[in-house]
């Protein structure tokens, strides 16, 4: 079976700071990993996503997330926080893309 | 990628009514799930919308609660039947293909509310 864990539900940051939000993974075969942003009143849109090619992932708006198999782990990190980055974030596993297993989401707030 | 449509995008209703969520998508995808979101809480899926023939549904979801259609590839409904205040979630369509480039699309979600 497949879960993704993230650690800590709330995250806040100054603008401007490194932006890191951790996920772990359970999964029995080489997994499907997924970052995606929820904007308020949004649906999910897709940051990145790792699928065992590179183990380090660029996205959209400046993020990337590295794949590290010995930690089971896919954290996500951005250099320099903006205000536009205020949102949930949702790490998702999937085992051959046809599941896909959601975290329970970190919001993040930047603080001018 | 796909770009998926929801309606309606937000409703209030009454206790022991229904109602039906629309989803469409702008592209063929082989995979369409029901997603339900309640406030300040992670993405639960409800069933997989499985074309021309029942859906598959997940742990704690039951068919005559939540009817789901997929009658196209493009195209699947979601019913909340017989709504009770513990109902009030937003509901979430996602689309997508399987396999190794396999990504999930999500709609913008409808957000009801069940007085």
């Amino acid at each position: 079976a497949q879960s993704v864990t993230q650690l800590g539900s709330h995250v806040s940051v100054s603008e401007g700071a490194l932006v890191l939000l951790r996920c772990n993974y359970s999964s029995s075969v080489p997994p499907y990993l997924f970052w995606y942003v929820q904007y308020p009143n949004q649906g999910l849109q897709l940051l990145l996503k790792y699928t065992s090619a590179a183990t380090l992932v660029k996205g959209i708006n400046g993020f990337e997330a590295e794949f590290k198999k010995s930690e089971t782990s896919f954290h996500l990190t951005k250099p320099s926080a903006h205000m536009s980055d205020a949102a949930e974030y949702f790490c998702a596993v999937s085992d051959s893309g046809n599941q896909f297993y959601f975290g329970t989401g970190t919001s993040l707030t930047v603080i001018p | 990628s796909a770009v998926i449509s929801q309606k309606p995008s937000r409703d209030i209703c009454q206790r022991g009514t229904s109602l039906t969520i629309q989803c469409q998508v702008d592209s063929q995808v082989t995979m369409m799930f029901w997603y339900r979101q309640q406030p300040g809480q992670s993405l639960t899926l409800i069933a997989t919308a499985n074309q021309g023939s029942e859906a598959t549904y997940e742990s704690g979801f039951v068919i005559d609660k939540f009817p789901i259609s997929r009658p196209n590839l493009t195209f699947s409904t979601l019913t909340v039947s017989n709504m009770s205040p513990e109902d009030s979630s937003i509901y979430l369509c996602s689309g997508g293909t399987s396999g190794v480039l396999g990504e999930l699309f999500f709609g913008e979600g409808s957000r009801l509310t069940v007085l």
